[in-house]
């Protein structure tokens, strides 16, 4: 079975652009969640979409927003971006099954100029 | 990750056993998972436990927990130069997808 997918692998952006970020998810799996990785904040929960509704969303600005289609592919957008939104941006799939395992994509690295 | 503290640097002989701590907040947390991160890589699922459970062995790890003190462990039996990483604790506190992490104990083996 393949792994989660995320593209792209690596994007440079400058302040006030605009950025997409896509993932897709292990074959059979509904759920994705997003999270931000950075030094300084460590790992931090973006949101889940669970057959394509947001059932649950951490504490980021509403420039950050995702949205997932018919096929559980997701993609996260983030807005008039800032220095501050340089990160690892990580994707998880789970089945929502037995113990809800989550398993991650290996992310895509955002700079911000 | 504020509400999960895990020790930020473990460094261990390669051979010896190494055993990596973690503490949560939320008790009702159901599953209590550990995730290890190599340099440019994603996460990788290393294993999990039910709450209801005190400990679980997978090959050469096992997890301790203890659930009154909120207190998880991962021990790496016969530790190799490739288990160098860092190593990511997590509870899931609700029934939705949402992994709260602590922020990674550094292992760094030496030959």
């Amino acid at each position: 079975k393949a792994g989660v997918t995320q593209t792209p692998r690596y994007l440079i952006k400058t302040r006030g652009q605009q950025v997409t970020l896509s993932c897709s998810p292990i074959s059979g799996h509904r759920s994705v969640s997003w999270y931000q990785q950075t030094p300084g904040q460590g790992l931090q929960f973006l949101f889940e979409y669970f057959s394509e509704t947001q059932r649950n969303k951490g504490n980021f600005p509403g420039r950050f927003s995702g949205r997932q289609f018919s096929n559980s592919r997701s993609e996260m957008n983030v807005s008039t971006l800032e220095l501050g939104d340089s990160a690892l941006y990580l994707c998880a799939s789970s089945s929502a099954g037995v113990a809800d395992t989550q398993y991650f994509g290996p992310g895509t690295r955002l700079t911000v100029l | 990750g504020e509400d999960v503290e895990q020790s930020l640097f473990l460094s261990v002989r390669e051979g010896d056993s190494s055993v990596i701590n973690c503490t949560y907040t939320d008790s009702s947390s159901t599953y209590l998972y550990w995730y290890k991160q190599e340099p440019g890589a994603g996460l990788q699922l290393l294993t999990y436990i039910f709450s209801n459970m005190d400990m679980k062995q997978d090959q050469r790890l096992t997890v301790l927990l203890n659930k009154k003190d909120k207190h998880l462990s991962l021990r790496i039996a016969d530790t190799q130069t490739g288990d160098s990483a860092i190593y990511f604790c997590a509870e899931k506190p609700d029934s939705w997808g949402k992994l709260q992490f602590g922020a990674g104990t550094q292992v760094v083996v030496t030959p």
